[in-house]
């Protein structure tokens, strides 16, 4: 199984201040034939099922802000949030979809 | 719009069985992967299972073979849940999710999740 590792697993970032998140897969996520990572990024308030925020490691989901990004490329990963905003407190998830299992990094709690 | 309505969750004792479904609806359902990934409490996402748009293929987690089984009902905009020998580490709240259309591993919606315990 390929097993993601976030850190930190927690953060308090300040509002309006930049906010980044780390994740490091066990193997590349890199699929040679599609040019692309397998790489996805969740948002999840408490209360509510996870929200997709990013794709291919960058793409940015429908309505989702624009100061959400992703960078990184085969086992090394960030999700960088460039003007934190009070709504963004929430638990962030990367994950792998390269192959089955499907498998989640342990999460980061964002705080204010 | 999109939806996913998960139901069947509950208490039960360790060893006994429980069936999840999951009714979508605002989508073209026969064309879409569907998974249950699960959260316990104080714990991250684990997947659990997933199933083609066709019901042609299946996958499972290690923790979960053999003990669920995942089905579904192009007829009906439904897939179901069969859990079996429940454990106590089977306690979570279970996501219904839609795969997307062309990349069936990636997840873009969740449904709100019902509750599973399991305890004596």
């Amino acid at each position: 199984d390929i097993v993601m590792t976030q850190s930190p697993a927690s953060l308090a970032v300040s509002l309006g201040e930049r906010a980044t998140i780390n994740c490091k897969s066990s193997q590349s996520v890199f699929f040679r034939t599609s040019d692309k990572d397998h790489l996805a990024w969740y948002q999840q308030k408490p209360g509510h099922p996870p929200k997709l925020l990013l794709y291919w490691a960058s793409i940015r989901e429908s309505g989702v802000p624009g100061r959400f990004s992703g960078s990184g490329s085969g086992t090394d990963f960030a999700l960088t949030i460039s003007s934190l905003q009070a709504e963004d407190v929430a638990v962030y998830f990367c994950q792998q979809y390269y192959t089955t299992p499907i498998t989640f990094g342990q999460g980061t709690r964002l705080e204010i | 719009q999109v939806q996913l309505v998960e139901s069947g969750g509950g208490e039960v004792q360790p060893g006994m069985s429980l069936r999840l479904s999951c009714a979508a609806s605002g989508f073209t359902f026969h064309s879409y992967a569907v998974h249950w990934v699960r959260r316990a409490p104080g714990r991250g996402l684990e997947w659990v299972a997933v199933i083609s748009y066709d019901g042609s293929s299946e996958g499972y987690a290690d923790s979960v073979r053999g003990r669920f089984s995942i089905s579904r009902d192009n007829s009906k905009n439904t897939v179901h849940l069969q859990m079996n020998g429940l454990r106590a580490d089977d306690t979570a709240m279970y996501y219904c999710a839609r795969g997307t259309e062309s990349e069936w591993l990636l997840i873009d919606f969740w449904g709100q999740g019902v509750r599973v315990s399991v305890s004596s």
